[in-house]
């Protein structure tokens, strides 16, 4: 049972340069989540899917764009990397909406 | 809006000593309260939550937390440390009112134990 996984694990993307995250979940969970993680501010929600087929923006929606390709799987992408969007991105999975969420392993991205 | 609050960057505390990592948190409705902890290079681990019931919540690893709705706080605490213990904790909050799904964390912090 792998829980939640993302890849890659790993990303150095120069400034303009496009990439998708990848993050798949084995919990037959309906919602899924995509936050990132900056010194001394905690994890902000970025975008959410309360279900398949469903997306809305979270907390820092801005130059980023997601699909919730199938119940298991939930993309997070960056159609035009900044430097801004230099972070540790995780993937996070629960059901019910309410319930405790399980976090992926993390996805550090930097943008030079 | 939801805000969580954890006012300590760090906590110190000798192994064997009780501890607590202190949160408040901001809510229109009745909160929904998480308490997870993250090692170095790793994802977030659930440790326990608070919906309704009991105020003293158990949780995972020997810790438990304690709801005051009065003071709107719900502090992470621990017995007896152990070195193992030291990671990052971070303070959750889900409004049951409505809002948008997921969660608003606090700033994190660190916990560390000395031997």
């Amino acid at each position: 049972n792998a829980g939640v996984t993302q890849t890659p694990k790993f990303q150095v993307l120069k400034t303009g340069q496009s990439m998708t995250l990848q993050c798949a979940q084995d919990m037959n969970h309906n919602s899924m989540y995509w936050y990132r993680q900056d010194p001394g501010m905690g994890l902000r929600l970025i975008y959410y899917s309360a279900s398949e087929g469903t997306t809305d923006k979270g907390e820092v929606p801005n130059g980023y764009n997601v699909s919730r390709l199938n119940k298991r799987e939930f993309s997070l992408r960056l159609e035009s990397a900044a430097p801004s969007q230099t972070s540790v991105y995780f993937c996070a999975s629960s059901t019910p909406r309410d319930g405790p969420q399980f976090f992926g392993p993390g996805t550090r991205l930097t943008v030079l | 809006a939801q805000s969580v609050a954890q006012p300590e960057d760090q906590v110190n505390v000798a192994e064997g000593n009780p501890l607590t990592v202190k949160c408040t948190y901001s809510v229109s409705g009745n909160p929904y309260l998480f308490w997870y902890v993250q090692y170095p290079n790793r994802g977030l681990q659930f440790l326990l939550k608070y919906i309704t019931g009991d105020n003293l919540v158990k949780g995972s690893y020997g810790f438990e937390a304690e709801f005051n709705k009065s003071q709107t706080s719900f502090h992470l605490k621990k017995p007896s440390a152990l070195v193992s213990d030291s990671a990052l904790y971070f303070c959750a909050v889900r409004d049951l009112g409505g809002g948008a799904d997921g969660l608003t964390f606090g700033k994190g912090t660190h916990l560390i134990i000395q031997p």
